[in-house]
């Protein structure tokens, strides 16, 4: 199989507070780690790539200093919401490609963020 | 990578095959057919893809055409549990997803 868990499934935080979002692969060895957003009625739209030990590529428009990114290792990977507001409010998905296999990302069954 | 065009809903009675349609008329040679599906408030489930030759799982099955221009998912017993939305997406292997607007299929009783 290829699982991908996230942690947690939903979150409540107040305006200005930083939340951490985990994506672990749990059989699997996951080189390469994405971050998507999507908000509601919209579909996902990519926010990173996230590769092991090396610094997270960023899509157009993405804010690398309030989407902190963190691949520590081949199971792991953490998107951090710095200064969350209200606007930030959304379902965010990692994805994972097995190591050597980069063919078919595997997802995760999503974060959903809310900001008061 | 290439654009695709669905079909933004479908409807299907429950126990029929669903059939999907995509097209994707600037396809290129080295590009796959990748199909994801999305339940409602869930993360995408990988379904199944191919480059040019029909393939099949315990999911679905892919048939894509002779000139590559189109493909059709086909679920061969819908469910109720297969309502979602459905993404056609092509992409070069190594590269990244981009989703479109997919297709909403509905299976009713």
């Amino acid at each position: 199989g290829a699982v991908v868990s996230q942690h947690p499934s939903w979150v409540i935080c107040k305006s200005g507070t930083s939340v951490k979002i985990e994506c672990r692969s749990l059989d699997f060895q996951a080189t390469t780690m994405f971050w998507y957003r999507q908000f509601p009625k919209q579909s996902l739209m990519l926010m990173a790539t996230s590769n092991e030990g090396s610094k997270a590529t960023y899509e157009q428009g993405v804010e690398k200093d309030k989407f902190l990114i963190n691949h520590a290792s081949l199971t792991l990977s953490t998107l951090t919401v710095t200064s969350a507001h209200p606007e930030d409010s959304s379902f965010y998905i990692c994805s994972a490609t097995k190591t050597g296999i980069q063919e078919t990302q595997y997802f995760g069954p999503g974060t959903r963020l809310l900001v008061l | 990578d290439a654009k695709t065009t669905q079909p933004t809903s479908m409807d299907c009675a429950e126990g029929r095959a669903a059939n999907l349609p995509c097209n994707h008329s600037t396809i290129s040679g080295n590009e796959y057919v990748y199909w994801y599906r999305q339940i409602h408030s869930q993360g995408p489930q990988y379904i199944i893809h191919g480059l040019k030759n029909n393939e099949t799982n315990e999911m679905a099955s892919l048939i894509i055409t002779e000139d590559r221009k189109s493909s059709t998912l086909i679920l061969p017993h819908a469910t109720l549990r297969d309502t979602a939305v459905y993404y056609c997406i092509v992409r070069v292997a190594w590269s990244t997803l981009t989703f479109g607007k997919g297709t909403m299929l509905l299976v009713s009783p």
